[in-house]
């Protein structure tokens, strides 16, 4: 069971527009920063997002992320085919004092 | 530009224990902390913990304490997770991973490194 919770699944078709949600607590999401990891299969994750809406240095602009409160959400406008893969939250929990992950989210490009 | 590259796979039995070695380039090696995060075969992303590879202090996760080791050798740029007392539910990709600002634990990773498959099996 993971500390933040997004939905299992998204989907959406080439050229739209899909939100990936993530949903903590005060001790982690409403009090600490946000990451984004991108996983396609056998890779490892791959950063496209942090401190809540700043994207590292070759991720498109088609990459967004916002947060309130205890939820955080990643947006992508423009999917393409390449985009296909599993998307992870994380952030730091002050109260465990532990990394957390939510538990992943795929995202199928139809 | 930062690498991150990981010793290969490894099998072992049950009771035994693993070392997986992260070897750091591109950037100066003691500025930024490394994490360690695992992921069992078809399942999401879990934190095992921190190491301060400049003082060796390291932070861990209280599921893993006591059969965790994570050390740092400045000499070689190379930080290793030790895993004791392995069980079949630590088979897993094992990650190593640099934090993404300087010298914070609580910084999540930025770079990572190409994963190590551990298998525990009799």
């Amino acid at each position: 069971q993971s500390v933040l919770t997004q939905p299992p699944s998204v989907s959406a078709a080439p050229g739209q527009k899909v939100t990936i949600s993530c949903s903590g607590s005060s001790s982690n999401v409403g009090n600490n920063h946000i990451s984004w990891y991108q996983q396609l299969p056998g890779t490892a994750p791959k950063l496209v997002m942090y401190d809540n809406n700043r994207r590292p240095s070759g991720i498109p602009d088609r990459f967004s992320g916002s947060k309130s409160g205890t939820s955080a959400t990643l947006g992508i406008t423009g999917l393409q085919t390449g985009d296909e893969a599993d998307y992870y939250c994380g952030t730091w929990d002050s109260g465990l004092s532990a990394g957390v992950f939510g538990g992943g989210t795929k995202l199928t490009v139809l | 530009q930062v690498q991150l590259v990981q010793s290969g796979a490894e099998v072992k039995k049950p009771g035994a224990s693993v070392k997986v070695s992260c070897k750091a380039s591109g950037y100066r090696f003691i500025d930024y902390y490394f994490h360690w995060v695992r992921q069992a075969p078809g399942q999401g992303l879990e934190w095992m913990g921190w190491i301060n590879p400049d003082s060796g202090g390291t932070h861990y996760v209280q599921k893993f304490q006591g059969r965790v080791t994570m050390t740092s050798d400045t000499s070689i740029s190379t930080v290793y997770m030790e895993l004791s007392t392995l069980k079949s539910d630590d088979t897993a990709v094992y990650f190593c991973a640099r934090a993404r600002a300087f010298g914070a634990g609580s910084s999540l990773p930025a770079y990572w490194g190409q994963g190590t498959l551990v298998t525990v099996s009799s």
